[in-house]
């Protein structure tokens, strides 16, 4: 069962920050949010995650709401090279299902425009 | 450089012709995974392993073996491989313990079983 929304496509220019949204409203308290990418069949990318602060790192931010039950990934300034299937999980840090099994779902499609 | 590696890249087979997919990780990590990728099914992961001398079955291993002797390598094993088993093939790896779902993944391995 899909425990994340995610819009199917967003588009975004080139320079741009890129706000992808994520509603993950029945998150439970010890679940994480990951955030993963897949560039066109490539392997998909770990980009980020977070419990409930915001984070960040070279490749992005990641902003929690306060109430978790729904997430941000900020990519700062947009590349064409950024353009993949953006993808939200919901998880526990340590077990992923028990068998680190990441359920990727149908992610967002973001298409960085020149 | 930290790296998964998958070999080969591209396979076509007939059914029925044994082929083993290799993977190697060269970050020391203890949690290795393989998932084959289809249209609209996303990433189902096959097998999965905890450890050496570890495995366990995934939501999909019907039709695969996995064997797991030494901490790098992870190789993905069809016996006797039919043509519901052409896809994309994704082997990941994770420090384990505390960050199973930071997975790493390799490029992929596009199979076509005739």
């Amino acid at each position: 069962d899909a425990k994340t929304t995610q819009p199917p496509s967003m588009d975004c220019a080139e320079g741009r920050a890129a706000n992808l949204p994520c509603n993950h409203s029945t998150i439970s308290g010890n679940e994480y949010v990951y955030w993963y990418r897949q560039i066109h069949s490539q392997g998909p990318q770990y980009i980020i995650h977070g419990l409930k602060n915001n984070e960040t790192n070279e490749m992005a931010s990641l902003i929690i709401t306060e109430d978790r039950k729904s997430s941000t990934l900020i990519l700062p300034h947009a590349t064409l090279r950024d353009t993949a299937v953006y993808y939200c999980i919901v998880d526990l840090r340590n077990y992923g299902g028990s068998q680190g099994n990441l359920i990727f779902g149908k992610g967002t499609k973001l298409s960085v425009k020149p | 450089e930290a790296q998964v590696t998958q070999n080969p890249r591209y396979l076509i087979t007939v059914t029925g012709k044994k082929l083993t997919v290799t993977c190697s990780q060269n970050m020391n990590h203890e949690y290795m995974s393989w998932y084959r990728q289809d249209p609209g099914l996303g990433l189902r992961q096959i097998y999965y392993s905890m450890n050496v001398e570890v495995t366990d079955k995934g939501d999909v291993p019907e039709g695969y073996k996995v064997s797991r002797k030494e901490k790098r390598n992870f190789p993905l094993i069809l016996e006797s491989p039919s043509p519901n088993q052409t896809s994309l093939y994704f082997c990941a790896s994770s420090p384990g313990y505390g960050a199973k779902n930071i997975q790493y993944f390799g490029a992929g391995t596009r199979l076509s079983v005739l």
